[in-house]
Formats: C-alpha cells, sequence, structure tokens
C-alpha cells in the first residue's frame, strides 16, 4: 500500500523554530508537497520538493530525501497566525497526489 | 498566482434535497480539477477527479450516482449531492491545477462548501 505518515499534533512557543517530519512509502515519486491549512479553510500551497535538499522560502523551508524517504517542513520565528495543521503530499509514478493525515501545531505565546 | 473560486461557501438544507457546488479557475485553464471531502479533524479525501469533456474517474467507494460531477469548460467544474442525507454533511473542497500532471504546479484549491443536511 501506500502511506504517508506525520506526526499528529506538535506544539511550539511564539518566536521559536519547529520541524514537522513526513516520511513517506509510495508506488514511484514524482514530487513532494507541503500545505498549510487553518481550521475551517482550504488548504494553501507552501513548497514543492522534486530533488534532494532543501528549499528555502522565507520563514519557511522545506527538505527531502528520496533515498530515505523523508521530508520535514521547518518554520522559523514562529507566529501565533503559524497555528494550523500541515499537509504533507507526495507525486506517486501514476501522478496521483497522496495526502498524509497532516500535523497539527500549536503556537503557544 | 493562480485562482480557484468555489460557491456557495455555506449550504444548510433538508434532507432530500440536491445540492450543486460550483468550482472555477479564475486566471488559468484547468483541464483537470480534483473534489475533495474533509470530515472535522482528518485529512483529504479524494473523491474524483475532474476531466473536462470527458466523464469523472470516482476513487474506490464513492458513488458516482450520488455525487454527480460535470466539468462542461476549462474554467468549470460542478459536483452535485443528489438526494443529499445527513450523512453527507461535510465539507467539500476542490482544487484545480495549471498544467499537466507531470509538472510541478501544486493544486489550488477553493474555499471550500460547508455542508449540513438537517
Amino acid at each position: 500500500g501506500q502511506n504517508i505518515d506525520q506526526p499528529t499534533e506538535m506544539t511550539a512557543t511564539e518566536g521559536a523554530i519547529v520541524q514537522i517530519n513526513c516520511t513517506y512509502q509510495t508506488s514511484g515519486f514524482n514530487g513532494l508537497f507541503w500545505y498549510q491549512q487553518h481550521a475551517g479553510e482550504a488548504p494553501t500551497f507552501l513548497s514543492y520538493n522534486v530533488l534532494d535538499g532543501l528549499e528555502e522560502k522565507g520563514r519557511f523551508s522545506s527538505f527531502l530525501s528520496r533515498s530515505k524517504g523523508y521530508s520535514y517542513l521547518l518554520l522559523k520565528e514562529l507566529q501565533m497566525k503559524d497555528s494550523a495543521s500541515y499537509l504533507c503530499a507526495v507525486k506517486n509514478s501514476n501522478y496521483q497526489l497522496i495526502w498524509g493525515a497532516g500535523t497539527k501545531l500549536i503556537i503557544k505565546p | 498566482g493562480a485562482v480557484v473560486s468555489q460557491h456557495p461557501s455555506w449550504v444548510i438544507c433538508k434532507s432530500g434535497t440536491s445540492v450543486k457546488i460550483e468550482c472555477r479557475s479564475l486566471d488559468f485553464q484547468a483541464t483537470t480539477m480534483f473534489w475533495y471531502r474533509q470530515f472535522p479533524k482528518q485529512s483529504l479525501m479524494l473523491m474524483a477527479t475532474s476531466n473536462e469533456g470527458s466523464k469523472a474517474t470516482y476513487e474506490q467507494g464513492v458513488e458516482k450516482d450520488k455525487f454527480l460531477i460535470n466539468h462542461a469548460s476549462l474554467t468549470l467544474s460542478t459536483l452535485t449531492v443528489t438526494s443529499a442525507h445527513p450523512e453527507d454533511s461535510s465539507f467539500y473542497i476542490c482544487s484545480a491545477r495549471d498544467g499537466g500532471e507531470r509538472g510541478n504546479q501544486p493544486q489550488h484549491f477553493g474555499d471550500g462548501t460547508r455542508l449540513s443536511i438537517l
């Protein structure tokens, strides 16, 4: 089968750094996406990785290791508005998007 | 950037009513759109892939006669929940991609439709 594993919930402090991990086992790999979803809203696109390494976008960075089937999303200088669920999704060899269950991130003052 | 509009954002109706939800790509053409369902505190569940000018591809366990999908143009897909019942109450979200499946373009989501069947 195909599956994406992410922690269910994480807590971090305002101003700190947090790393959200995602491991995947899919039939082939054609890219990995990270999305942010605030409660009651639709997901918004954050980042895309298809080659190994780190992609940086402002306070957010995403890392990929294809050999390990592993990615992480790194959030720096956390703000209260970063409280949301973070979804990892992998495009497999059939170009289908396989979604993780999401990690709920709680930011405390 | 790519914008997807979904309408209506909230529907409350009686059991047995059919409800139509529209999904539009505003600044790009989308040959493929996706319909998802999401229950509280759960992840996105793909219901079907909507293909312009052809029949939708439904995921296993999704009743195609219950959830009618029409993708008549490159910018509009509709999902009709026929004879809705309370168990159909959920958050329905559409998405569209600006580009083919082999590219690196992400799916862009509409704002979702919260459906409540009384």
